[in-house]
């Protein structure tokens, strides 16, 4: 079955740690998304590719990073510099461009030690 | 500057009934409308979607109205089900542009 695969599903940082959170799509799709969800609020983009070795910064990009070497993976990295990591983050793609729905994967939620 | 406004925090319907769930925009640059679903620890399921050249789309139970005039789109659940029970999410983007802006959601619980 095709679809999004995040790991883990849970994961927890020391302080001053940077932490690597994977996605992996085998969809075909172009275009990957990396966003954050926090109590009671909606979901904010972080970051976003829409082909390989490309992606741009979302509303949220401080304190993270992505690469983009293959189609069917976009990992992000929570850094020490992201001051609030605790959240859910959900990584998503879509056949890219506009007009398309994004689907997306179960999640992984990161929690500080 | 919150961009897509979902007003209700949460809504209780009995089943069977209907559910309308509703969301406001302010960037008349969004021309693509997008319903989502989601329970908690998992990520949001795609509902149902609608471009800014329609003002109804049907899929089943479910019915999204936009009023572009007013930048106010609407969820209809025809007739609701406890396994409905779920956060929604609206979303919008800009055709051409495939991000997403997504509301805040609305908590749904349909009571037997």
């Amino acid at each position: 079955d095709g679809g999004i695969t995040q790991s883990p599903k849970y994961l927890f940082r020391k302080e001053g740690q940077n932490v690597t959170l994977s996605c992996e799509q085998n969809l075909n799709h172009d275009a990957m998304y990396w966003y954050r969800q926090d109590p009671g609020q909606g979901l904010r983009l972080i970051y976003y590719s829409q082909i390989v070795n490309d992606f741009q910064k979302g509303d949220i990009a401080e304190g993270y990073s992505v690469s983009r070497e293959k189609k069917e993976s976009f990992p992000l990295t929570v850094t020490s510099a992201q001051k609030n990591p605790t959240a859910f983050y959900l990584c998503a793609s879509s056949r890219g461009g506009g007009g398309q729905p994004q689907h997306f994967g179960d999640g992984t939620r990161l929690s500080i030690l | 500057d919150q961009q897509v406004k979902q007003n209700s925090p949460s809504l209780s319907v009995q089943e069977g009934r209907i559910s309308i769930l509703n969301c406001d925009y302010t960037n008349s640059m969004f021309d693509y409308f997008l319903w989502y679903k989601k329970y908690p620890a998992e990520g949001p399921t795609f509902l149902i979607s609608i471009s800014s050249i329609k003002d109804k789309n049907e899929d089943g139970r479910f019915t999204v109205f936009l009023n572009k005039s007013a930048k106010h789109l609407s969820l209809h659940i025809v007739p609701s089900q406890p396994g409905d029970s779920a956060v929604y999410f609206c979303a919008a983007s800009a055709l051409g542009y495939g991000k997403l802006t997504f509301g805040q959601g609305t908590i749904l619980t349909v009571h037997p």
